[in-house]
């Protein structure tokens, strides 16, 4: 059974930057059928589509944070990694990471995203 | 960027009785293609990540119980409850995956009247 877990610190300091891993286990990440992505949500709100990252290392990213946020992969670990720089406290939320079925021959998401992992709260403070 | 407009923001049901949650997007998510609507929902119950229900706009997820039901056109969507129970109490979330970005709506939280 396929299960994703975030690591990283919870606590960032403003204007410096978050890092967030998440390990994929019981599957490859470096299946054609799914991308990976970063989801957040601030405290008693919804729900922010952060980006997405193919096992080839193709990315798509929310324009709201695109100058801010890189996702990587690193398939030999399994794993791929959020890195938002610059944060401030309005980047304290809980972030997931999760799993999107996609078509590579369509080019299009093949529902929604299925797995998620149980999130890591981070929260900006000095 | 589609916007998704969900209502009402939060709705109260007698256990037994029916929910409906409404969602709207700002342009259509029919992809003409495969003639398939590229809508989700999710349920997210407090401290757990969110679960997804239903995708294609009325495909349930694999256990999910046949309570749940979901339907809609290209832009209007609706979640359905046929029969509340405790266990339903959650917030639920639709997003659209025809276009990145990827977009969420604002929720609607379901409790026990």
């Amino acid at each position: 059974q396929l299960q994703l877990q975030e690591s990283g610190p919870g606590l960032v300091k403003p204007s410096e930057t978050l890092s967030l891993t998440c390990t994929v286990s019981g599957g490859s990440i470096s299946s054609s059928s799914y991308y990976w992505g970063w989801i957040r949500q601030p405290p008693g709100k919804g729900l922010e589509w952060i980006g997405t990252i193919y096992f080839s290392g193709s990315t798509y990213y929310n324009p709201s944070l695109k100058s801010r946020v890189t996702i990587s992969v690193d398939t030999s670990k399994n794993q791929f990694s959020l890195k938002v720089t610059s944060v401030t406290a309005a980047d304290t939320a809980v972030y997931f990471c999760a799993r999107l079925p996609y078509d590579f021959w369509s080019g299009t998401y093949q529902g929604g995203m299925d797995v998620w992992g149980q999130g890591t709260t981070v929260t900006v403070s000095s | 960027d589609i916007v998704m407009t969900q209502s009402p923001d939060s709705l109260a049901v007698s256990l037994g009785e029916r929910a409906t949650i409404n969602c709207k997007s700002s342009q259509s998510v029919l992809y003409k293609s495969n003639n398939k609507k590229y809508l989700a929902w999710y349920q997210q119950k407090p401290g757990q990540p969110p679960k997804l229900l239903i995708y294609w706009a009325s495909t349930r997820e694999s256990g999910v119980p046949d309570r749940f039901s979901g339907s809609g056109s290209g832009t209007d969507f609706t979640l359905t409850i046929s029969s509340l129970q405790a266990e339903d109490v959650a917030v639920y979330y639709c997003q659209q995956y025809y276009s990145t970005p990827l977009t969420f709506g604002g929720g609607t939280k379901v409790e026990i009247k």
